[in-house]
Parts: structure tokens; C-alpha cells; sequence
């Protein structure tokens, strides 16, 4: 089993709409979480971190379930310019070992 | 804004050759990563580096790669020795503390390997 799956997508979604990403990760002394975007050939950039109670920011909700071993990503009303590959990102115990999934491609059309 | 720089932007070199990328994390961090990303395929974790030493490397960081922080504001990796396969872009990171701290990369070093 893979240390972080992700959807393979890719998603095609029009402009407005809502859009879920799932992952999993096998390591359950998983430390922290977190979702990066990563546009082409630019470096990853950090979305968001992931809370045991879930949190929220603007139209991005991200949602931990520790029990399940599984993280997941809502973007609300989807713009043009979310067009990206979502990285789930799991750290390990110790903080040091980070682990990326492969990640899943969001296509935004207009 | 801090941010972590990376130079140079692209290196080409032959096989067989040394290689040293350069980084400067952001100034107040205490943590430092190097990840590598091979095209069209999933970043993956190279080697932190805490307090002066390795904290933790992965199975691609074997004996032809090395870490290293000389001045307190630079940190280097270098490849002793470049194959075709270690083409891939180079991402350094860093963050401040423990716990959920995120990590904050670089744009990145394109390495191609000839």
C-alpha cells in the first residue's frame, strides 16, 4: 500500500462548481497534514493545514478522519484560477519525514 | 515577505560531474529539506536536516548525495557523482518549529544530467 493515495483524476469541472479530493495514508502515527497546490513546473505551495476538527478557509474546507486514515479537500465554487494539482501531504512522528501523495489534476473550464 | 531562495534556476551538467545546489531558507527557521521532484512524477522526500545534522533521509539518499549548512544562512546538496536518472527539479524547504509548522519551498533548481 502507498504511504499517501490520492483520486488519480484528473477533474474537469466548470467554473462554480464544487469539487471534493480524497486521500489516504497508511502511517497511523501520522503527525501533521496538510494540502499544497502545485501549478506546472512551479514549486508546491501550501493550501492549507489539516485539523483533527476540520477547518475551514474562505472556500476550501479540509477534513481529518484519524480513525480512517483519511483526509479530504472541498473547494467551493470553483474559479478558473484553482486550476492546479492538489498535493496530499502527510508528516511523520518526529516532524521530519514528509511524505507527498502523486497528486490529482484540477482542470477549472469556463 | 520571507521566502526561500534557490540558485541556480538551471543546471545542466554531464555525467560524472559534481553538482552543488544552493539554498537559503528563510532566516528564523530551524528546520531545512531537500526534495526532488523527476518530471511528471510525485515530489519526493530527499533529507532533513535539523540542528546542525541529519535528522532523516530517504532510500534516494544514498552515499552520492551529501547536506550541508556551512555559513548559517546557506544550505547546499550536492551529488558527488550525476547520473542521467538524478535529472529531476531540486526543491529545498524550510520551516521554524515542531509540531504542525508548514513547510515553506523554493521555486526550485532544474537539474538535467547529459
Amino acid at each position: 500500500r502507498k504511504e499517501v493515495e490520492q483520486d488519480p483524476g484528473p477533474f474537469n469541472v466548470p467554473e462554480g462548481a464544487t469539487v471534493a479530493f480524497n486521500c489516504t495514508y497508511s502511517n497511523s502515527a501520522s503527525q501533521s497534514f496538510f494540502w499544497y497546490r502545485q501549478d506546472c513546473r512551479k514549486e508546491p505551495k501550501l493550501l492549507m493545514s489539516v485539523y483533527s476538527s476540520g477547518n475551514e478557509d474562505g472556500r476550501f474546507t479540509a477534513q481529518l478522519n484519524r480513525a480512517s486514515q483519511y483526509i479530504s479537500l472541498l473547494i467551493r465554487d470553483s474559479k478558473l484560477s484553482d486550476s492546479a494539482t492538489y498535493l496530499c501531504v502527510v508528516r511523520n512522528t518526529g516532524g521530519f519525514k514528509t511524505i507527498f501523495g502523486a497528486g490529482t489534476r484540477l482542470f477549472v473550464k469556463a | 515577505e520571507p521566502e526561500v531562495t534557490q540558485t541556480p534556476s538551471h543546471q545542466v551538467t554531464q555525467m560524472g560531474q559534481e553538482v552543488i545546489l544552493r539554498c537559503v531558507p528563510i532566516s528564523n527557521h530551524l528546520y531545512f529539506y531537500w526534495y526532488r521532484q523527476i518530471l511528471g512524477q510525485k515530489v519526493e522526500f530527499l533529507v532533513s536536516f535539523y540542528n546542525n545534522e541529519i535528522s532523516e533521509k530517504s532510500e534516494i539518499f544514498d552515499d552520492q548525495f551529501s547536506v550541508e549548512r556551512p555559513d548559517g544562512s546557506n544550505f547546499t546538496l550536492k551529488i558527488r557523482s550525476t547520473k542521467l536518472e538524478d535529472s529531476a527539479m531540486y526543491f529545498c524547504a524550510s520551516r521554524a518549529g515542531t509540531g504542525g509548522a508548514e513547510q515553506y519551498f523554493g521555486p526550485g533548481t532544474r537539474l538535467t544530467v547529459t
